[in-house]
Order: structure tokens, then C-alpha cells, then sequence
């Protein structure tokens, strides 16, 4: 059982350049989300899907784009990366009837 | 969401319990207290929840005051291993029958634990 798998696992961007972040989950769960973390501070969530077909927009959505294309996929892109992307970026996803929210290993990315 | 506050930073002594606190005073009666923790270079993992009664998995036990103000969570037996950064959360679930947003919980800084030998 992989759980939720994101790719790539790290990546070095310039400025200007974009980017498809790809997670997908194999626990055939409805919501599913994407958070950044910046060096000492907590998670701060960029958007989510409460089900296949839909997006939100959470915490810190300026800059980043989603889709959600099936009930297994979410992902991410950065349409024009800026230095301030620069992050550590986590794919999430939760069951309709469950609490837990089951986290990626995390994709480290770098914009120069 | 109400909002917790948590120490910045903690030690505890390997083998010893590490109680983890959390204040969280404007919870609302339908609000749920989540714990997660994360790793370095990890991603986080969920430890324990509860709404108004202590409970107690493999990996934690949560107690929650009477008044649900705070809650603590105890690592009975804090191994090396245990040193992470500990999230405490309060979230309403379920939903609102009539909300169609999706269930996200929205994470703090976190405590620090170092678990020392």
C-alpha cells in the first residue's frame, strides 16, 4: 500500500520557469490537499479538494494553480516559480468518513 | 477553527514521559483535538484525537480537561526516535451537513521535542 505519493521528490527551478507538482493517493479517499512548509514554521495549506471536480483555495493560494483531474490525482503548478516558492510542498489526502489525514514524503523545491 | 498555543520547544529524558501541552480556550462544543507530529524531512503523521474524553492509542494517550480548555499529550515511554515537532489542531467534524468546503486542518508551529539520552 504506497499511500500518497508525490514527484518529484526534489527539484531546482529559475526564475520564470513552471512546474506540475503530481501527487496521487492509492486509499481511494475523496479530499485531498497541498501545504508548504518554509523553514521554521508549520504547515500552511495552499489548496484542497473536497472531492473529485472541486477546488478550494486555502491559506497561501497566490501563485500556485490545482487540478484535480480524477478521485486519485491532485496536482500543483507554479506557472511563473519565484523565489518566495521556494519550499518544502506536502500532498495530503483524507477518507469521507475518516479523521486522519494521510501525508507525502514531501518534494523539496528550489527557485534561483 | 479555534485557535491553540503550544510551547515552542521541549526536552525530556529518554524512557521518561513526555507531556505535551496544548491550550486551546475558545473550542466550541463540536470542535475535535487532533495530534499530529512530523519527523525532520518527513512528512506528518497523526498520533491521537478526541473530543471530550481521554483516549489512548499504541502510540499516545490524550487527556483533555474537564472544561476542554487544554489538553496534554503524554508519550509514556519517549524514545530517541520520538523527537519531532508535535502539532496540536482543533478541528469541528463532522462537517455542517450543509457545508460543502473541504475538511482541512490548518497546523501552528508546533512544540519541538527533543528526546535526549
Amino acid at each position: 500500500n504506497a499511500g500518497v505519493t508525490q514527484t518529484p521528490k526534489f527539484q531546482v527551478l529559475k526564475t520564470g520557469q513552471s512546474m506540475t507538482l503530481q501527487c496521487a493517493q492509492d486509499m481511494n479517499h475523496n479530499s485531498m490537499y497541498w501545504y508548504r512548509q518554509d523553514p521554521g514554521m508549520g504547515l500552511r495549506l495552499i489548496y484542497y479538494s473536497a472531492s473529485e471536480g472541486t477546488t478550494d483555495k486555502g491559506e497561501v493560494p497566490n501563485g500556485y494553480n490545482v487540478s484535480r483531474l480524477n478521485k486519485r490525482e491532485f496536482s500543483l503548478r507554479l506557472e511563473s516559480a519565484a523565489p518566495s516558492q521556494t519550499s518544502v510542498y506536502f500532498c495530503a489526502s483524507r477518507g469521507a468518513l475518516g479523521n486522519t489525514i494521510y501525508f507525502g514524503e514531501g518534494s523539496w523545491l528550489t527557485v534561483v | 477553527d479555534a485557535k491553540t498555543t503550544q510551547p515552542t520547544s521541549m526536552d525530556c529524558a529518554e524512557g521518561r514521559a513526555a507531556n505535551l501541552p496544548c491550550n486551546h480556550s475558545t473550542i466550541s462544543g463540536n470542535e475535535y483535538v487532533y495530534w499530529y507530529r512530523q519527523i525532520h524531512s518527513q512528512g506528518p503523521q497523526y498520533i491521537i484525537h478526541g473530543l471530550k474524553n481521554n483516549e489512548t492509542n499504541e502510540m499516545a494517550s490524550l487527556i483533555i480537561t474537564e472544561d476542554r480548555k487544554s489538553s496534554t499529550l503524554i508519550l509514556p515511554h519517549a524514545t530517541l526516535r520520538d523527537t519531532a515537532v508535535y502539532y496540536c489542531i482543533v478541528r469541528a467534524h463532522p462537517l455542517p451537513a450543509n457545508s460543502n468546503s473541504g475538511y482541512a486542518l490548518n497546523f501552528g508551529k508546533g512544540t519541538s521535542l527533543l528526546v535526549t539520552p
